[in-house]
């Protein structure tokens, strides 16, 4: 098994422009997380999804959005990036609550110039 | 409201020594604790957690003790080595209309030897 996998691995983007990461697992995971970490900081929640179909904002979701069509898949998408989302995301997963330890992806180390 | 504050940021003990990390989270938190411990430029892993129906859980060296009443959990780690030089984040579980978990800022630990 693979685990949680997330694509790509690095990017470099220009202010406005636009992306989409993208988040997989394979362990049949209903619970579905981005967060984003910052230099000296925690991971603070950007969206979050309970099951296929299904979306919810976390802490931070202002310039993000998200989606869930298939249950193996989270995608996060910044439709005009900017400089302030500069910052190294992580996508998790985790089976049902309210417990579950959450598996996470390897990140994705996001400059935007 | 949805609150976690761990305490201390940083900590530096002695090869040997125990540490011990201090979250504190807020009234509408579930029944899930955890601690996961992130390496440099690695993914954050679960390295031990506990249900609110239990006062104290041991893995080794590790151990985590919870104090419903005054709403905290803490990490200890006796007999400290080098490998244990990690950053540290406590993540409690609330239960907000779909359950997300809320990380704590981190402390930085370093075991010097």
């Amino acid at each position: 098994n693979a685990g949680v996998t997330q694509t790509p691995k690095f990017r470099v983007l220009k202010t406005g422009q636009s992306m989409t990461l993208l988040c997989a697992q394979d362990m049949n995971h209903e619970y579905m997380y981005w967060y984003r970490q910052d230099p000296g900081m925690g991971l603070r929640l950007i969206h979050y999804s309970v099951g296929e179909g299904t979306t919810a904002k976390g802490e931070v979701p202002d310039g993000y959005n998200v989606s869930r069509l298939k249950k193996q898949n989270f995608l996060l998408g910044l439709e005009s990036a900017a400089p302030s989302q500069t910052s190294v995301y992580f996508c998790a997963s985790s089976t049902l609550p309210p417990e579950g330890e959450q598996f996470f992806g390897p990140g994705t180390r996001l400059t935007v110039l | 409201g949805e609150n976690v504050e761990q305490h201390p940021s940083t900590l530096s003990v002695q090869e040997g020594d125990s540490a011990v990390i201090k979250c504190t989270y807020s009234d509408s938190a579930s029944n899930y604790f955890p601690w996961y411990k992130q390496e440099l430029g690695k993914r954050p892993q679960l390295i031990i957690d506990i249900r609110s129906n239990v006062g104290e859980k041991k893995d080794q060296r590790i151990a985590v003790t919870l104090n419903k009443t005054a709403k905290h959990f803490s990490l200890h780690i006796t007999e400290t080595q080098p490998e244990d030089s990690a950053v540290y984040f406590c993540a409690p579980k609330y239960n907000t209309g779909g359950f997300k978990t809320i990380f704590g800022a981190g402390t930085r630990l370093f075991v010097k030897a």
